[in-house]
Parts: structure tokens; C-alpha cells; sequence
């Protein structure tokens, strides 16, 4: 069976800050992709990023990167210099073999002016 | 590219109506749509997978009966929630992939059963 363990169930932070939202995910399959996704107010899902079980690299993207780390089964986002807009429920998601997603329950990150 | 629309966005019904929701695939072919559920604060659960032209699968604990599925086409799969009752209020996301392929997902329809 497949889990996502989203830790943090809310974050407050305030302008500029860097905030870390946790990932950790259970899985039998070798092969198997990682997902984040934000979900702002108005319900629709944004993808963010996708990485497949054999790439390990770390991934930076303006300024969101993320931490994969096979030992310790997590999938780390982190936020640099956060912004208002940045408020957002933040998903994490596994699909491994029999294609289907499986998703965290969410961390709820509030951004404060 | 990947587009996938979902109409209606909002519907409201009285409770005891069916509703049916659309999902579409506007820019590709796909082979299977997933549709999700989502509560108010809560995470996204998977209800069905459908495969075109053919009957979907239901996850363990969600009513086949209740939610009719059906995926006539390789760019239309709808959802009609039956005899509506409010604890079916929800809102409903439904995503569409190539085979094996990623996922890309609707807007959502938040329905609300008075």
C-alpha cells in the first residue's frame, strides 16, 4: 500500500521567510514518480513538480526547490523568500505502479504581509 | 497544452436530484480519467478510474450505484451523483492521462445539496 505523510497540517510565516514543507512517503514499488501540487482558494490544482524514483537530484525553480532523499523516503519543498501569493494548501502525491495518485493530506501555508 | 475543463464549476440541487458532471479532455486523447473527491479541509480521495469504453473501477467504500460513471469517449467522462443527499456535498475533481501517463487535472465542481 501507498502513503504520503504530510506532517504539517499548518504554517504561518511572515513575508520573505523561507518555509520547508515536509514529505514523507511510504512505498513497495522500485519505480515510482513524486508530485507536488498547490491548491490556492479557488480549488484548482496547480502542478508544481514531478520526480521520478531514480533521479535524486535536487531541484530548484526560481524560488521553489525541492530535497529528494531515497534514505529517508522524503520529498522536502521549501519556499525561499516567501510571498503573499505564495498562500496556498501545498499537496504532496505518489503514483507507483498501478498509476493511480496518491495524496498527503495537505499543508496549509499562510503567508503573512 | 493538457487542458481538462469540468462543467459546471458550482452547482447547487435539492436534495433527493441527480447532478451530472462533466469532465473533458480539451487538447488530447485520454485513455483514462480519474475522478477525486475532496472535503472541506481535507485531502483528495480517489473514487473511480474509467477507462474508455469500459466500466470504471470503484475504490473500496465509494457506491457504484450512488456514483455513475461513464467515459464514452477519449475526451469525455461524466459523474452523475444520484438521489443527492447533503453529506454528498463536495467538491469533485476529476483529472485525465494518456495510458500510464501523467495526470492532469480539472478545475474542480463544488456541489452543494440543500
Amino acid at each position: 500500500a501507498q502513503k504520503v505523510t504530510q506532517a504539517q497540517t499548518e504554517i504561518s510565516v511572515v513575508e520573505k521567510e523561507d518555509v520547508t514543507l515536509d514529505c514523507v512517503y511510504e512505498t513497495r514499488d522500485t519505480t515510482y514518480y513524486l508530485f507536488w501540487y498547490k491548491q490556492p482558494p479557488s480549488g484548482e490544482l496547480v502542478f508544481l513538480i514531478r520526480r521520478n524514483s531514480f533521479d535524486e537530484q535536487n531541484e530548484i525553480s526560481g524560488r521553489y526547490s525541492w530535497n529528494f532523499q531515497k534514505s529517508t523516503s522524503s520529498f522536502n519543498f521549501t519556499i525561499t523568500a516567501s510571498q503573499v501569493v505564495d498562500s496556498a494548501v501545498y499537496f504532496c502525491a505518489l503514483r507507483g505502479s498501478n498509476y493511480k495518485l496518491t495524496f498527503g493530506k495537505g499543508t496549509l501555508l499562510t503567508v503573512n504581509p | 497544452g493538457a487542458v481538462v475543463s469540468q462543467h459546471p464549476s458550482r452547482v447547487i440541487c435539492k436534495s433527493g436530484t441527480s447532478v451530472k458532471i462533466e469532465c473533458r479532455s480539451l487538447d488530447f486523447q485520454a485513455t483514462t480519467m480519474f475522478w477525486y473527491r475532496q472535503f472541506p479541509k481535507q485531502s483528495l480521495m480517489l473514487m473511480a478510474t474509467s477507462n474508455e469504453g469500459s466500466k470504471a473501477t470503484y475504490e473500496q467504500g465509494v457506491e457504484k450505484d450512488k456514483f455513475l460513471i461513464n467515459h464514452a469517449s477519449l475526451t469525455l467522462s461524466t459523474l452523475t451523483v444520484t438521489s443527492a443527499h447533503p453529506e454528498d456535498s463536495s467538491f469533485y475533481i476529476c483529472s485525465a492521462s494518456l495510458a500510464g501517463g501523467e495526470q492532469f487535472f480539472g478545475p474542480g465542481t463544488r456541489l452543494t445539496v440543500l
